[in-house]
């Protein structure tokens, strides 16, 4: 079972920084925070991970809560390219499997 | 790099048929998984591998088997194919680093089954 919830949708406008929201109340303490994403009609593409500090990336970055119970992902200035279902992961190890939710369909707004 | 190749890229079966789908790595990625993914909905994990010989099942193994006999190569057999069956099948892979969590997966472009 995934271990995380997210929004089904949400709605950014182009040039706005779109906040994704993922709860994960049960992460356990090594347990990281995965982020991909998936544009219509192609595989998944990761974006960014983290365990307790915020990351950024060239892409993104990812804001993780003290208490670890939840994330956000940031992407600052949306593009219409960006819109895509966004997938958050919560994982242990490399050996896990990695599971996928339902993820949150981001639109991007002209 | 070719990455993560998948194939075909489309198949069309009827009922009962079996065939593979092809999913080959030239990453040298020691894990390797297979998802299906239906409309409007996320990915299902079928199978996976964490090294040659090695194999598990996902959250919708039924119907599927697996083998990896090679690092590169990890092939989904469906034996008798049936219409639940229909869906889009994406390969994937990382590397393994021990314990340690970093493995982005690297997933293929799909292969877009259909069973009448």
């Amino acid at each position: 079972d995934a271990k995380t919830t997210q929004p089904t949708s949400m709605d950014c406008a182009e040039g706005r920084a779109a906040n994704l929201p993922c709860n994960h109340s049960t992460i356990s303490g090594n347990e990281y925070v995965y982020w991909y994403r998936q544009i219509h009609s192609q595989g998944p593409q990761y974006i960014i991970h983290g365990l307790k500090n915020n990351e950024t990336n060239e892409m993104a970055s990812l804001i993780i809560t003290e208490d670890r119970k939840s994330s956000t992902l940031i992407l600052p200035h949306a593009t219409l390219r960006d819109t895509a279902v966004y997938y958050c992961i919560v994982k242990e190890t490399s050996y896990d499997k990695v599971i996928f939710g339902p993820g949150t369909s981001l639109s991007v707004i002209p | 790099n070719a990455g993560v190749t998948q194939t075909p890229k489309f198949q069309v079966l009827k009922t009962g048929q079996s065939m593979t789908l092809q999913c080959a790595q030239d990453m040298n990625h020691e894990y390797m998984s297979w998802y299906r993914q239906d409309p409007g909905m996320g990915l299902r994990l079928i199978h996976y591998s964490v090294g040659a010989g090695i194999t598990d099942q996902g959250e919708v193994p039924n119907g599927y088997n697996v083998s990896r006999s090679t690092t590169e190569d990890f092939p989904l057999r469906l034996l008798s194919a049936a219409p639940s069956q229909t869906s889009v099948y994406f390969c994937a892979s990382s590397r393994l680093a021990g314990d340690y969590p970093y493995n982005e997966q690297f997933f293929g472009p799909g292969t877009r089954l259909t069973v009448l």
